[in-house]
């Protein structure tokens, strides 16, 4: 099992353009989730989703849309980007909610310059 | 609201023992605890359930005092390998995980 991984790993974007990251996991979990890790500020949630088809909004959504068209994948879209957005995004799933362990991706190291 | 993690960081020489605490405002169903080294993942330590269950990990164990909303988790006899950034998250419903600002663990030899 490849677990969780992350497309791309690296990523520089100017001021305005877009970007899709992409999630992928092969243990057929039905909760995925995108943060954000900012220096001293531990991890964040932008949006999550509970199943296939679904999506919802987390602590920072602002800025970003997902989608969950497949139960293995989970896509993050950045419109516009700004850089304020200049962060390290983490995917993560999970079997179910609040009892089983989060199982994390490698992370995306994105620069908005 | 995010949990409150103390200290924020901590150095401690190899065999020594530490407290990491994390409270939060909101009621808990569940705690959870991991662990991340530089330029990695965050991995999973431990869960809590509401009930005050203390867990283990090698040397690593957790508290969950549910009456006070906070969690504890003890660096015993700490190695090495304990050196990282130790988030505490909280599961005030069952969707979303909030984690706190994270507590910096250096093991020095």
């Amino acid at each position: 099992n490849a677990g969780v991984t992350q497309t791309p790993k690296f990523r520089v974007l100017k001021t305005g353009q877009s970007m899709t990251l992409l999630c992928a996991q092969d243990m057929n979990h039905e909760y995925m989730y995108w943060y954000r890790q900012d220096p001293g500020m531990g991890l964040r949630l932008i949006h999550y989703s509970v199943g296939e088809g679904t999506t919802a909004k987390g602590e920072v959504p602002d800025g970003y849309n997902v989608s969950r068209l497949k139960k293995q994948n989970f896509l993050l879209g950045l419109e516009s980007a700004a850089p304020s957005q200049t962060s390290v995004y983490f995917c993560a799933s999970s079997l179910r909610g609040a009892v089983p362990e989060q199982y994390f991706g490698p992370g995306t190291r994105l620069t908005v310059t | 609201q995010q949990p409150v993690q103390s200290p924020q960081a901590v150095i401690l020489r190899e065999g020594e023992d530490a407290v990491i605490n994390c409270s939060s405002s909101k009621a808990l169903y569940s705690v959870h605890w991991y662990r991340q080294k530089h330029g990695e993942a965050p991995v999973f330590l431990m869960i809590l359930l509401k009930g005050g269950e203390q867990k283990g990990h090698e040397k690593i164990s957790a508290s969950f005092n549910e009456k006070k909303q906070q969690s504890s988790l003890y660096l015993t006899a700490s190695q090495l390998s304990y050196s990282g950034t130790y988030f505490c998250g909280g599961f005030p419903n069952d969707y979303k995980l909030s984690f706190g600002a994270g507590t910096t663990v250096t093991v020095r030899a």
